[in-house]
Parts: C-alpha cells; sequence; structure tokens
C-alpha cells in the first residue's frame, strides 16, 4: 500500500512564475490538506478538500488555489510567486473528520521542496 | 488564539541519557494532540498521538508522552536515546470539526556518541 505521494520532489521557479504541486492520498483515505514549511518553521496550514470542495482555509492570499479530483488526488497552485514561497510544500491525507469522528491521525507525504529565485 | 510552544529551538543530549522534550499548547476546544518528527528534507512521521483516555501515550521507538491538561502540556519522552533520533520534533493540535494541525516550532535533537 503507497502512502501519500506527492510531485515532485524538488522545483526551481523564477519570480512571476505559476507552479502546481501533486498530491495522491494514502488508498482509502478521502480528504488531502496542504502544508507549507518555511525554513526552519514548523508547517502552516493552507487549506483542506474534501468531496472535491475546499473546506477549510488558513491564513494564505488567494494566490495560494487548490483542486481535488474524483480519485481524491489533489493539486496545489500558486500564482505570481515570490521569493517568500520558497518552502517545503507538505500534504496530508487522511479520513474526513478523522479525528473526531474516526481518532485517526493524518499521513504526510515527503514533500515538495519549491525554490523560488 | 490557538498556538503551540516549544520552547527549545536545540537540545543537545549523549546517546543513552535521556530525553524531554516540551510543548505547550492553547486551544479553545478539546485538544487533540501529536507528535511528529522529521529527518532533514523528509516529510513528517508520527510518533504517537492523543485524542482521549489514559494520559500517558506510548508511540513508536520508544517514545511516549504524557498530557497534562492543568498545565495544557503535553510533553515527549524518552528513557534512552540512540543516535538514530537525531531530527526534528514537532508537536501539533487539532480539534474540534476540523483536522487542520497547528505546529510547534519545532526542536532539533542533537545526538552525541
Amino acid at each position: 500500500d503507497a502512502g501519500v505521494t506527492q510531485s515532485p520532489t524538488h522545483l526551481i521557479k523564477t519570480r512571476g512564475q505559476q507552479v502546481t504541486l501533486r498530491c495522491s492520498p494514502k488508498s482509502g483515505h478521502d480528504t488531502v490538506s496542504w502544508y507549507q514549511q518555511a525554513l526552519g518553521q514548523g508547517p502552516q496550514f493552507i487549506f483542506q478538500y474534501y468531496e472535491e470542495e475546499e473546506r477549510q482555509r488558513g491564513n494564505f492570499p488567494d494566490r495560494f488555489s487548490g483542486h481535488q479530483f474524483p480519485n481524491y488526488s489533489s493539486e496545489l497552485n500558486v500564482n505570481a510567486l515570490l521569493l517568500g514561497d520558497s518552502a517545503l510544500y507538505l500534504c496530508a491525507s487522511s479520513f474526513w473528520l478523522a479525528f473526531k469522528r474516526l481518532n485517526t491521525e493524518a499521513f504526510f507525504g515527503q514533500g515538495t521542496r519549491l525554490t523560488v529565485v | 488564539a490557538q498556538s503551540v510552544t516549544q520552547p527549545d529551538i536545540h537540545i543537545t543530549v549523549s546517546e543513552g541519557a535521556s530525553l524531554e522534550l516540551r510543548c505547550n499548547y492553547s486551544y479553545g476546544a478539546t485538544p487533540y494532540l501529536f507528535w511528529y518528527v522529521q529527518s532533514p528534507g523528509q516529510g513528517l512521521q508520527l510518533l504517537l498521538k492523543y485524542f482521549s483516555g489514559d494520559t500517558l501515550v506510548q508511540g513508536i521507538k520508544g517514545f511516549e508522552a504524557e498530557f497534562k491538561r492543568s498545565q495544557s502540556s503535553f510533553n515527549l519522552r524518552k528513557p534512552s536515546v540512540h543516535w538514530s533520533d537525531a531530527a526534528e520534533y514537532f508537536c501539533a493540535v487539532g480539534g474540534g470539526n476540523t483536522d487542520k494541525l497547528i505546529f510547534g516550532t519545532g526542536t532539533r535533537l542533537q545526538v552525541f556518541p
């Protein structure tokens, strides 16, 4: 059983460009959350998708958008890249409301390292 | 405000010594608490979790943590550290009708032989 897979593993983009990151959740999971981890910091919640809809959003600008597909995989899109968007982007998969309903955790992928130059 | 504080940015211990990493949280609802470990350039691996019940929880790799509601703490402990435990450790809290996790800034553990 494959865990959470993210692609690509590394990416270099130029300021002002757009980027798309991809995530396939763990088998059976239906919810995908995205986090941004800047160097030396803890992960920050960007947003969460369930049933192809954004269910919750953190304090990130509209340049950050996402999508979830019928097979539960997800994309994170960032427009008009800034140098400050350089970070490790982590995808987490889970069942919907896993903590409260099922007392189960979220599983994280290995991340995509985005460097903006 | 919801937050997690890990007061120790960097801890150095000798191999075989005991370890305690501190975590304090502020959360309005009943908290669900987690410890994750991250090796350089890698994703997050769950060490242990607390949802309810016994306040002393056991995790993988010989780690344990104790939930103390009165102190809003969830400290991570290990009786004897191995060199392979060197990594970054993150405490996180979630709860209510959301699976959003709020992370601390992490504690970097260095282990000397």
